[in-house]
């Protein structure tokens, strides 16, 4: 079955750092990809999507790219703020019509950025 | 609504005890899933419902669990029996269509068992 690995956390960053996230897949097909965020006391949000291969999606500064031949969707950001701290999930989910196109996410990655 | 509600927000209860969790999705998604997301585990997808068809009950970890979606609108996540490996927060996601993006989550159920 489907599977999201993520990189061991959490992580802490000083202000403005560069930020890498690794996350790795395993699929049937050609998944989607997403990067989902959740901020203390909030729901998760979507923060970014990819849905083939090559795609970067980006948003608030952060990028990440659809790469098939390593099935990777790493999330960086080149100057991480003290309002990025939260819990970062990378996920995919299969484009279904009609059916179950539930999310597989990872376990989740908590990063803190002091000032 | 604006966003996807869930109630309550925090819930402790005693082992052996059901609980029931509601979720009110979006007013218009057809869409709607159950999610667990349990410390170090990640999110775990547990039901999901669409439109009139049959809930797709795959990820329920046990015969405690159930769910229902009334009238295609709120959904009670129902858990008999409560046990202590049952404490996690519980997730509602909705969204239009069937579309695999567009999911907006709820702030979740934070269920702790004694």
């Amino acid at each position: 079955g489907d599977s999201v690995t993520q990189m061991e956390g959490p992580v802490t960053l000083s202000e403005e750092a560069f930020l890498t996230i690794n996350c790795t897949y395993t699929a049937t097909g050609y998944p989607s990809l997403f990067w989902y965020v959740q901020y203390p006391g909030e729901g998760l949000q979507l923060l970014l999507k990819a849905t083939k291969a090559d795609d970067k999606g980006s948003n608030k500064g952060f990028e990440a790219t659809y790469r098939k031949e390593t099935t990777s969707f790493h999330l960086e950001k080149g100057s991480v703020q003290v309002s990025d701290s939260a819990v970062y999930f990378c996920a995919l989910s299969h484009a279904a019509t009609g059916a179950n196109s539930k999310l597989t996410f990872g376990k989740g990655i908590t990063l803190s950025v002091r000032p | 609504g604006a966003g996807v509600s869930q109630s309550p927000s925090n819930k402790v209860t005693e082992k052996g005890k059901d609980v029931e969790l509601r979720c009110d999705p979006i007013s218009g998604h057809t869409a709607l899933y159950w999610y667990r997301q349990s410390l170090g585990q990640g999110l775990e997808f547990l039901i999901y419902f669409q439109g009139n068809s049959a809930p797709d009950k795959s990820g329920l970890p046990s015969d405690r669990f159930s769910a229902e979606r009334t009238g295609g609108s709120v959904s009670t996540l129902t858990i008999q029996r409560t046990q202590q490996e049952d404490s996690a927060v519980y997730l509602c996601a909705s969204k239009e269509g069937a579309a695999n993006y567009g999911y907006t989550f709820g702030s979740g159920t934070r269920l702790t068992v004694v």
